[in-house]
């Protein structure tokens, strides 16, 4: 059972396009962080959210945190090759204990 | 300093031998974490350190024997796997309790042990 839900698994799209991934949850998060990961290699930290109803931008990306924690988004514009790879969504339950969504797989064509 | 290091970065293993992998970081983080990846899969827990005791062990089998020597180094000592135990395995470390910098604990990720079990 995954406890994080992530939408869409796959994601191919075109240069200059807009996308959104979606993290999901029926528990309430301590915090929740987006990771990046390319292959053969370990996830790389984007971003971390703690506050219900956060918004954080990074460049191109947009993160948010819904309101009960229980849910996030990463909206990217205007996505370039280089934005290609694994997305992670990771929630802690508390300071110790973080679990991974199901990951979304994204492909940005030249 | 700002990395976990792991090694080695490939290992290919027969079912009857015994080896280890090993993780070290020197961020003075006190939390410290083994995670498997199957492809196309995201990391699942295994286990978790806090302050060199093993703090949470997610039902792994005892093929799997993590170490702590110090607050600086695990290891993962391997012995009798299967050739469904191939996969990269992670280390991370964080700190313990509190919050960091961004407002929350964060995972500081090595960059993965590839494992191949023959």
């Amino acid at each position: 059972t995954q406890l994080l839900e992530q939408s869409p698994q796959f994601l191919s799209i075109q240069e200059g396009e807009n996308l959104t991934v979606y993290c999901n949850s029926s528990s309430v998060f301590s915090s929740l962080q987006w990771y990046r990961q390319e292959p053969g290699e370990g996830p790389v930290l984007l971003v971390t959210v703690v506050t219900g109803g956060e918004v954080k931008k990074l460049k191109r990306l947009t993160f948010q945190f819904g309101d009960a924690r229980k849910d996030s988004s990463l909206h990217i514009t205007a996505a370039q090759p280089g934005d290609t790879g694994l997305y992670l969504c990771a929630g802690g339950y508390n300071f110790n204990k973080f679990y991974f969504g199901s990951g979304t797989k994204l492909n940005v064509k030249p | 300093d700002t990395e976990v290091t792991q090694t080695p970065k490939h290992l290919v293993m027969g079912m009857t031998n015994k080896k280890s992998l090993k993780c070290e970081q020197h961020m003075g983080h006190r939390a410290m974490y083994w995670y498997k990846q199957k492809a196309k899969k995201p990391p699942e827990l295994m286990f978790v350190y806090s302050y060199e005791k093993l703090s949470i062990n997610e039902s792994v089998p005892s093929r799997f024997s993590p170490e702590c020597p110090n607050s600086s180094l695990l290891n993962l000592h391997l012995h009798a796997l299967q050739p469904e135990d191939s996969a990269l395995y992670l280390c991370a470390s964080s700190r313990l309790g509190g919050r960091g910098p961004s407002g929350a604990n964060v995972l500081t990720f090595g960059a993965g042990s590839r494992l191949t079990v023959l």
